[in-house]
Formats: structure tokens, C-alpha cells, sequence
């Protein structure tokens, strides 16, 4: 079995500020990693995702990720935020083989608010 | 674009009565799943199916069950609606590749479900 904590349930930053939201996981095999952002009265949409290769991974809207398996870590950051970046991000974690790899478990997520 | 599809965005149901949320895509996808958004708890599967008549529990079933008689469409059924139902319900679809692969799942827009 998969879980996954987000250690900060609501991030406020300024307005062209850097941010980093974080992430750590557990798992007992290997893991695809996800980031999905929440805009707000909308469904998920993919951010980034950690197959396998490089562990800095690079997303849409200039967000990244770094992969650290020492860490069971998967950081997403961004250098200078915008306001309409203001959502809720969730962590996700898949098992890399046998049944669940068809699932997802999502961290409890993370409200980021810019403040202008 | 891949579209996920549900057909509400907003409902409002008294408790006992029997609630049917409607989840369609347009991709072909095998797999469907239907999760429950609350506010600090993050995405619970709720079920999820990978093939037409299929169906799988999830995380958390009880009060619920689900319907695939197309491929294209997936329902949630709640038998006798509770105040404790009252949620925001997500559909999300994917292919259904090998067990080692990646499945990355898209969202429809969410259902927000009140029970009086």
C-alpha cells in the first residue's frame, strides 16, 4: 500500500515570490509520481509526472519537481508564482506494477493563495 | 482533447432519495473511476471499473455502487442519499495499458452533490 502527506495544508506567498509545496510518500515498490492542480469550481489537471530518467521534472505553467528517493520526496516549486496560480495542488503517487498501478492516492492537498 | 464529461455541476437531493451521477468520455478509455473531494481529506476512490460491466471497490464503498453497461460511460448510484454524502464527486478516465506502464488519468469538471 501507497500514502502520501503533504506537509502544508495552505501556502499564502506573494505575488512573484518563489514557492515550494511539499510532498513525501511511502511505498513498498517503486512509484510513478503526479502533480495535479485544482483551479477553483474545476476538475484536476495533470501538472508534472516522475516515470523514470531525470529527477528534476519539468511541468506546464513553469512548475517543477525533484524527485529524491532517499527522501521519498517529490517537492513541486516554482521561482516566481503569478496570481493565477492561486489553486490547490494535489501529490499523487501510483504503484509501478500489478493491480494498483490502475490507482491513485492522493496527498490531502494543498491550497496555495498569491497575494498581489 | 480528451473530455470528460458529467452531467451536473450541481445538484441538491433530500435525504432517502436515490441519486444517479452521470460520468462520460470521449476517448475510448477502458478505465473510469469515480473519487469524493472533501475539503482536508483530499481524492477518496470511491469505485473504479476497467472494462464494461466491470467494477472494483475502491477506498471507500459503502453507501455507494456504480454502473458500466457502456464503455463510454460510468454512473454513481447512491441508493439512499445521507447528509454525510453531501460532497464534491469526480469522475476520471485513462487507457488501460500493461501493469508496468503509466495510465495517466483525466478529470471531469466534479459534481457538487448536497443532501437536505
Amino acid at each position: 500500500a501507497q500514502s502520501v502527506t503533504q506537509l502544508d495544508s495552505q501556502v499564502p506567498v506573494f505575488e512573484e515570490a518563489p514557492v515550494e509545496l511539499r510532498c513525501n510518500y511511502s511505498s513498498s515498490v517503486s512509484v510513478y509520481l503526479f502533480w495535479y492542480v485544482q483551479y477553483p469550481n474545476q476538475g484536476l489537471q495533470l501538472l508534472l509526472k516522475y516515470l523514470s530518467g531525470s529527477t528534476l521534472v519539468k511541468g506546464i505553467n513553469g512548475f517543477e519537481a525533484e524527485f529524491n528517493k532517499s527522501q521519498t520526496s517529490f517537492h513541486l516549486r516554482k521561482p516566481s508564482v503569478h496570481i493565477s496560480d492561486t489553486a490547490e495542488y494535489f501529490c499523487a503517487v501510483s504503484a509501478h506494477s500489478g493491480a494498483g498501478s490502475y490507482q491513485l492516492t492522493f496527498g490531502k492537498g494543498t491550497k496555495l493563495s498569491v497575494i498581489p | 482533447d480528451v473530455k470528460v464529461t458529467q452531467s451536473s455541476r450541481y445538484l441538491v437531493k433530500r435525504t432517502g432519495e436515490k441519486v444517479f451521477l452521470e460520468c462520460v468520455q470521449d476517448m475510448d478509455h477502458e478505465n473510469m473511476f469515480w473519487y469524493r473531494q472533501d475539503p482536508g481529506l483530499g481524492l477518496r476512490l470511491i469505485y473504479f471499473s476497467y472494462d464494461v460491466k466491470m467494477k472494483e471497490k475502491g477506498d471507500i464503498p459503502e453507501g455507494y455502487s456504480v454502473s458500466r453497461e457502456k464503455k463510454e460511460r460510468f454512473s454513481l448510484i447512491l441508493e439512499s442519499a445521507s447528509t454525510n454524502q453531501t460532497s464534491m464527486y469526480l469522475c476520471a478516465s485513462s487507457f488501460l495499458l500493461a501493469a508496468t506502464s503509466y495510465n495517466e488519468q483525466f478529470f471531469g469538471p466534479g459534481t457538487r452533490l448536497t443532501v437536505l
